[in-house]
């Protein structure tokens, strides 16, 4: 069966400093993979997503990149991390461009 | 631009006291309807996958189904292990360079109290 895992599940980090959050998915193969952002008490927000290693598309412009450097890898980077950047990251995986996103536990970030 | 609404916002119920909860969507083109469950500090949950209008689609207590405007979550005899936020999607049509993106509405807000 296929599993999705995130780390860290929580990270205070102070304005300006660098992010690395990660997620990895086992069990499939050549995934389309999603970053969402959840603020509180409101729904997802699509970040980046990816078809293939190396391929990155961005759906809001912001202070966020993604990269995929394996198959079943994906992970998203800031260089300097802003207030506004708070929020509960959660990324997904789905067999195909169609159908059902299953999502991992989440990383909630806390910037101060 | 398609878009998602969720209501209401939150619904408290006792044990045992049925109710529904409603997803309005507009979108070109529909190629799929999405229900998850979320937890408090989780991830979102699967649940169903609704294509065409008519179909539905049940689990336990929960039935879903799907009109060419909207859906229905129903909950019937709900447990306070009910209890979450649950979350609408809707997905258009892939092709060029769509990729199927979701579109998630804000969720309605569940408590059951024993």
């Amino acid at each position: 069966s296929q599993t999705i895992h995130q780390w860290p599940a929580t990270l205070v980090q102070p304005v300006g400093s660098p992010l690395s959050l990660e997620c990895t998915v086992e069990g499939t193969s050549n995934p389309n993979l999603y970053w969402y952002r959840q603020a509180a008490g409101r729904g997802l927000q699509l970040l980046f997503y990816s078809v293939g290693i190396g391929q990155i598309s961005s759906e809001v412009p912001q202070n966020l990149s993604a990269s995929r450097p394996q198959d079943r890898q994906f992970i998203l980077s800031s260089k300097k991390l802003l207030l506004s950047d708070s929020g509960f990251y959660l990324c997904a995986w789905s067999v195909i461009a169609g159908g059902a996103q299953y999502f991992g536990p989440g990383t909630r970030l806390l910037v101060l | 631009e398609d878009q998602v609404t969720q209501s209401p916002e939150a619904l408290r119920l006792q044990e045992g006291e049925s109710s529904s909860l409603n997803c309005s969507y507009t979108v070109s083109g529909l190629r799929g309807l999405f229900w998850y469950r979320q937890d408090p500090g989780k991830g979102p949950e699967f649940l169903f996958t609704l294509y065409s209008a008519g179909e539905e689609k049940e689990k336990e207590r929960l039935k879903a189904t799907l009109t060419k405007k909207e859906s229905f979550l129903h909950i019937t005899a709900p447990k306070p292990e009910d209890s979450a936020t649950y979350l609408c999607a809707v997905q258009g049509p892939a092709g060029g360079t769509s990729y199927g993106k979701l579109t998630f509405g804000q969720g309605t807000i569940l408590t059951v109290h024993p």
